[in-house]
């Protein structure tokens, strides 16, 4: 079956820019995450979606960062505006209902300059 | 914050037992212990996970001691292609976000 899809894998923007990221989970799994990884760290859960409704943003900046799942498939990820700090791979994951394993995908690496 | 303690590092030779430690004093009856790696440049691989007794799949074994406070990942045969960073990990439910800690780095020497 095909994976967990991510665009772009790479991304350099300035700092106060915008930026955003894509993911499309596993055909039919309905819960969906985005972590951040900051270099030399594990990841850390930034959002978790069950089909298009929210079930923890408690650690989403929300001043800058936003996500949505309009449909219950694909999302996407803005930052706006980016700070030095964001600077991470960004890894989406998604869960089937009976699973108890994630499935992430290959990350997005933001650079911010 | 993560639950669990790991050695920053281990090294093992190709072709050997890797066995990896993990503590997790504080865990709670109804939490799982899960296992992820994540191979240089990819995205976390789930590995394996229990919650009190023995497993072993495919990949590896897993070992929790019988108080769980503690636990051992088992590579039985230890190839490079297993250098990677090890991540355990203390869950309440399947659904639940991962909360990571940094992981221990297992290189495997030719």
């Amino acid at each position: 079956e095909a994976g967990v899809a991510q665009s772009p894998r790479y991304k350099i923007i300035e700092k106060r820019q915008s930026v955003a990221f894509w993911c499309n989970p596993i055909s039919g799994h309905a819960t969906l995450y985005w972590y951040q990884q900051i270099l030399g760290q594990g990841p850390k859960l930034l959002i978790q979606f069950q089909n298009n409704g929210v079930v923890d943003d408690s650690q989403l900046p929300k001043d800058r960062f936003s996500a949505e799942r309009l449909k219950g498939v694909d999302s996407t990820l803005k930052i706006q505006p980016a700070k030095l700090e964001d600077s991470a791979v960004y890894l989406c994951a998604s869960t089937g209902t009976s699973d108890n394993e994630q499935f992430f995908g290959p990350g997005t690496r933001l650079t911010v300059l | 914050d993560a639950k669990t303690t790991q050695p920053t590092s281990m090294d093992c030779a190709e072709g050997r037992a890797a066995n990896l430690p993990c503590n997790h004093s504080t865990i709670s009856g109804n939490e799982y212990v899960y296992w992820y790696r994540q191979i240089h440049s990819q995205g976390p691989q789930y590995i394996i996970h229990g919650l009190k007794n023995n497993e072993t799949n495919e990949m590896a074994s897993l070992i929790i001691t019988e108080d769980r406070k503690s636990s051992t990942l088992i590579l039985p045969h230890a190839t490079l292609r297993d250098t990677a960073v090890y991540y355990c990990i203390v869950r309440a439910s399947g659904a639940d976000g991962l909360t990571f800690g940094k992981g221990t780095h297992l290189i495997i020497q030719p």
